[in-house]
This record gives structure tokens, sequence and C-alpha cells, in this order.
């Protein structure tokens, strides 16, 4: 089974507020975790990431907060803009783990949808 | 746009037959990673390629092979396509090993099996 997943499928916010998006992951072996945006017809855009020596990073209107205690990342997107209207992935991976690569593990999805 | 292009946009197959699906990496990067994304799911690794070896497996079937070229691009190969296959493929590429480096991800080959 899948060991990233999102608590909401669909989260709808008003044009302006801020966003939250959630996620927790089940391996504590994970120590990179990295938010894709995914417009319809499109592949996932590389938003923000996070290794799992910081507990919050900061980028163009996004933040990422990490916290190992509860395995859980959050999404933050400050005044939301109609063009962030997208599916948000959270995925993640081990940076190190040993062996062959495993890839990135990917949730299922939260699909953000902006009201004028 | 990541510089990550893939090719054919879109493909329609029938169960039993094979395809073979081409990514292009962004300039610099050595490592591509194949992705197959169902509908309404997120995309799931199926394989990476670093140096041209096959660097980490996804839980896929042989059936589902690869290559990649010493200009870094890769080749993803399916045989005797099941109806299941259908999806969207995607492909990534990134400096380094996956993990590491961050991975862009291109726009995808969507493949239909009939």
């Amino acid at each position: 089974g899948e060991s990233v997943g999102l608590h909401l499928p669909t989260l709808s916010v008003q044009e302006g507020d801020n966003s939250i998006i959630n996620c927790a992951y089940s391996n504590s072996a994970s120590d990179y975790f990295i938010w894709y945006k995914q417009e319809s017809g499109k592949g996932p855009q590389f938003i923000i990431d996070i290794r799992s020596n910081m507990d919050k990073r900061q980028g163009q209107r996004v933040t990422v907060l990490l916290n190992k205690t509860v395995k859980h990342l959050s999404l933050q997107i400050a005044a939301t803009q109609p063009g962030d209207s997208a599916v948000y992935f959270c995925a993640e991976n081990i940076m190190y783990s040993g062996g062959g690569a495993d890839g990135l593990t990917f949730g299922k999805g939260t699909h953000l949808i902006i009201q004028p | 746009e990541t510089g990550v292009t893939q090719s054919p946009t879109h493909l329609i197959k029938t169960r039993g037959q094979q395809v073979t699906l081409r990514c292009s990496s962004q300039s610099g990067h050595n490592t591509v990673s194949w992705y197959q994304q169902a509908l309404g799911q997120g995309p799931q690794f199926i394989f990476q390629y670093y140096r041209e070896e096959e660097n980490g497996r996804g839980n896929f079937p042989p059936r589902f092979s690869g290559l990649q070229f010493p200009n870094y691009s890769s080749e993803l190969n399916v045989n005797a396509l099941e109806l299941d296959d259908s999806a969207l493929y995607l492909c990534a590429s990134s400096l380094g090993l996956a993990g590491q480096e961050t991975q862009y991800f291109g726009p995808g080959t969507r493949l239909l099996v009939l």
C-alpha cells in the first residue's frame, strides 16, 4: 500500500485566502519530502521540498512544514490565486537507501479549488 | 517548463501489443525515472536509470523494461499490453539519484489500451 496519503481529497478556498494542504506519511525512514502541483493534462510541477533535518522551509508564497514526531507534512499557500487551482501531491523518499533507488512515493493528491 | 520532453503525447494500442515511449532529460541531468499514473491516482514508480543502468525498480512486472542512452535520454518499453496499462506515463529527470536530487517531470504520454 501507499505510505503517503492526504487527509482531504478536495479543498475549496476563497481567492485571496491562505490554503493549507495536509499530508501524512507512514515510513519513518523517509527523509526527503516534496510537494508537486499537477494541472489538468500536465505533468507534476515541483513546488518545494524539505529534508528531514529541517522543520520549515519557505518559498515564494509557499511554506512547507514537517513534523517528524507525528509524521505530518503540510503545504501553505499564501494569498491563493486562480492559477493555484490544481491537484497537489506530497511525495516522499529516502535519500540514501543503501541499494537501488526506490523512487518517489506519492499520495493520491488533494484537488485545490479556488472560489472567486 | 522543466525542459523534460516526452513522445508521443498520446497513443492508442490494443491488448497484447508492444509500445515504446521516449523521454529526453533536462540538460545536464544524468538520471531518468519513469512513473505510471492511473486516472485519479498519484504517480507510481516504475524504475530509474542512472548512467545507462537500471538503478532501482518499483513493483512492476518484467514486461516493463527500459533503456538509457549515452546522452541520458531514455525509453520505456511495455510488452504484452494489458487493459490496466492504460495510464499517463511520466518521465522525470534529475541531476542525481532519486531522493538526493529534485526530480523534474515531463508532460507525460497518455496511453490507452483497447
